[in-house]
């Protein structure tokens, strides 16, 4: 069974500054997919980015990266120019390229960002 | 286009109580998953529809139940409910299943006492 970890329950950034999430994984597929998600007071979870394993090119969206290091299977977000919007708890989330969409989740890294 | 709902929002139920939760996904979609999120834990999986049909079920125990209907909504059944089942429960839904952005509701929030 595939696991996810994220060691940070809390991480704390002042705003414009860069903050990194770690997060890692254990599979033994070859296949699959990563993403992070961020779940806001509102509780509704929104897909931040995504990571195919069989890229080898670090996913950006804007101010968002992650590196991805499949033989260490660690997938880290690295947010830039933090805003106060960016305060979360921000899930990591595994799916295997042949199942149905099941996503595994690690724990959650509460961000607080400080004016 | 309306994203999502889940219906209702908030709940409270009395122990050996039975709960239904409702996911209508977003127009056009035809999976619908659910997942249970305990308090300061990450979702944990529990089922997954497509075309009406169970396309993968999590390790959970036989209180739980899902259907989909033929307008792809959804509803989570739990029986004999326990404190434990108290959580956020969160809906996915995704265009085929296979696809890798799933889109979530805001969640219904269960309180068992």
């Amino acid at each position: 069974a595939q696991t996810v970890t994220q060691s940070q329950p809390e991480m704390s950034v002042q705003e414009a500054e860069t903050v990194t999430l770690s997060c890692t994984y254990d599979t033994s597929e070859s296949d699959y997919y990563l993403f992070w998600y961020k779940q806001p007071p509102s509780r509704q979870m929104i897909l931040v980015i995504r990571q195919e394993a069989y890229k080898q090119q670090n996913a950006t969206e804007n101010r968002f990266s992650v590196n991805f290091q499949k033989a260490a299977k660690s997938f880290s977000l690295k947010i830039s120019d933090s805003q106060l919007g960016d305060a979360a708890m921000y899930f990591c989330a595994y799916r295997s390229a042949g199942s149905y969409g099941k996503l595994t989740f690690g724990q959650g890294t509460i961000l607080t960002v400080h004016p | 286009d309306a994203g999502v709902t889940q219906s209702p929002t908030h709940l409270i139920k009395t122990r050996g109580q039975q709960v239904t939760l409702r996911c209508s996904p977003i127009s056009g979609h035809k999976s619908v998953s659910w997942y249970q999120q305990v308090l300061g834990q990450g979702p944990q999986f529990i089922f997954q529809y497509y075309e009406k049909e169970e396309r993968g079920r999590g390790n959970f125990p036989d209180r739980f139940s899902a259907r989909q209907f033929p307008n792809y909504s959804s509803e989570l059944n739990v029986n004999a409910l326990l404190l434990g089942d108290s959580a956020l429960y969160l809906c996915a839904s995704s265009a085929t299943g296979w696809d890798t952005e799933a889109f979530f509701g805001q969640g219904t929030r269960l309180t068992v006492v």
